[in-house]
């Protein structure tokens, strides 16, 4: 699986949307985008994921650039329960098992 | 309720000892997993099973052992073989290889002293 690159924290103000980047420069053509979160001490919890279109569902928007390198999660208004480790992850569909590799993620602090 | 529960949450041990985890779900889920995780650090995978009675290793297996003799348990052993096995555990579960999403959890914090 692809290896992706995130920033290890970020601020946003409670209310405003959160775009938290992730690039992965060297994800092939039957890799698909995931998004998991993982608040303090809890299990990973999963948001989203896509392969080349944007998505959208209730928790977040995935926007994923078109030659596919990077995407972007959006949080449209962020709440201070978002605040979390976000983890980018990119796999293949194929395989014996839908195994998951996290880096370390990107702490989101929402505050006041 | 549907879902993944681990048992106990936080558990101690002595060095030297072994220790089981416990991770039943009622999901109805083919697969199942272990990660561990370390404070500041992402999730590595320990072992997988894909089907009852069989399973593989993940990236660090080495130090433990699992099982998977019903569809709904797959026990983690944390042998004394492992060198540094303080750590929060994670159990997860998806509904046939190559799905989409996995199911996570609430962890076991294990601290050995």
């Amino acid at each position: 699986d692809a290896k992706t690159t995130q920033p290890p924290s970020m601020d946003c103000a409670e209310g405003r949307a959160a775009n938290l980047p992730c690039n992965h420069s060297t994800i092939s053509g039957n890799e698909y985008v995931y998004w998991y979160r993982q608040i303090h001490s809890q299990g990973p919890q999963y948001i989203i994921h896509g392969l080349k279109n944007n998505e959208t569902n209730e928790m977040a928007s995935l926007i994923i650039t078109e030659d596919r390198k990077s995407s972007t999660l959006i949080l449209p208004h962020a709440t201070l329960r978002d605040t979390a480790v976000y983890y980018c992850i990119v796999r293949s569909h194929t395989g014996t098992a839908s195994k998951l590799t996290f880096g370390t993620g990107t702490r989101l602090q929402v505050t006041l | 309720d549907g879902g993944i529960t681990q048992s106990p949450k936080y558990l101690f041990r002595k060095e030297g000892q072994n220790v089981t985890l416990s991770c039943e779900q009622n999901l109805n889920h083919d697969a199942m997993y272990w990660y561990r995780q370390d404070p500041g650090q992402g999730l590595r995978l320990i072992y997988y099973s894909q089907i009852v009675n069989d399973f593989q290793k993940g990236d660090i297996a080495e130090g433990y052992s699992v099982s998977r003799e019903k569809k709904e348990s797959f026990p983690l052993t944390v042998t004394s073989a492992q060198k540094n096995p303080t750590a929060f555990y994670l159990c997860a579960s998806s509904p046939q290889q190559g799905a989409n999403e996995q199911f996570f959890g609430p962890g076991t914090r294990l601290t050995v002293l």
